[in-house]
């Protein structure tokens, strides 16, 4: 029931790009994105509802195919406060406002 | 604004110990959640209240776990008879779910258990 990110872990140089994926076996409402610093709570990224929608905030985003239950965030010339572990959340249609987190896939970004 | 506040933020238990962990969410927000995020893994859903009603309790590990939130506001996870294995992060969010559809989520800072 959880969902499956890649790559689990990613070490980027500053200005560089990133794609993070997660997947699930099933069918879903929407598609939460959040990042976690070590030892800080989760902050919300975005929320991708319909299929084929696409999303952006500075230059993070996202897109969810929902045919496919899949949904991919986008980190473009990525900063060092960018570090941090992704999670993706999905919302099943048989289960609304109930978010399952993937395992998250850390992310380091060095000068 | 305050957010979402969690007490304590640190609880070192002996095994076989009951404690009580609080969640205050964000003033209005209809729902409130609870999670348990172990060292490297994501949150894992325990539990889920719309104002009073506990709408789901299908991810508490087992009858040791109980969760409140007796007037819609406050929320309280109890653990009973604690176990090493209920070391971990617990996360409580909320959300202010006005109206269908998906809505972004509170979180906040914790309380880490360990149990001895």
């Amino acid at each position: 029931q959880q969902p499956v990110q890649s790559p689990q872990a990613v070490i980027l140089r500053e200005g560089e790009d990133a794609v993070i994926n997660c997947s699930s076996s099933k069918a879903l409402y929407s598609v939460h994105w959040y990042r976690q610093k070590h030892g800080e709570a989760p902050v919300f990224l975005m929320i991708l509802l319909k299929g084929g929608e696409q999303k952006g905030h500075d230059k993070i985003s996202a897109s969810f195919n929902e045919k496919k239950q899949q949904s991919s965030l986008y980190l473009t010339a990525s900063q060092l406060s960018y570090s941090g572990t992704y999670f993706c959340g999905t919302e099943p249609k048989t289960s609304y406002d109930k978010v399952i987190f993937g395992p998250g896939t850390s992310l380091s970004v060095i000068p | 604004g305050a957010g979402v506040s969690q007490s304590p933020r640190y609880k070192v238990a002996k095994r076989g110990q009951d404690v009580a962990l609080r969640c205050d969410p964000i003033s209005g927000h209809v729902s409130l959640f609870w999670y348990q995020q172990a060292l490297g893994q994501g949150p894992e859903f325990l539990t889920y209240f719309q104002n009073e009603a506990q709408l789901d309790k299908s991810g508490l590990p087992s009858d040791r776990f109980f969760a409140e939130r007796p007037e819609g506001s406050v929320s309280t996870l109890k653990i009973q008879r604690t176990q090493q294995e209920d070391s971990a992060v617990y996360l409580c969010a909320s959300s202010p779910n006005r109206d269908r559809g998906p809505h972004e989520q509170f979180f906040g800072p914790g309380t880490r258990l360990t149990v001895l």
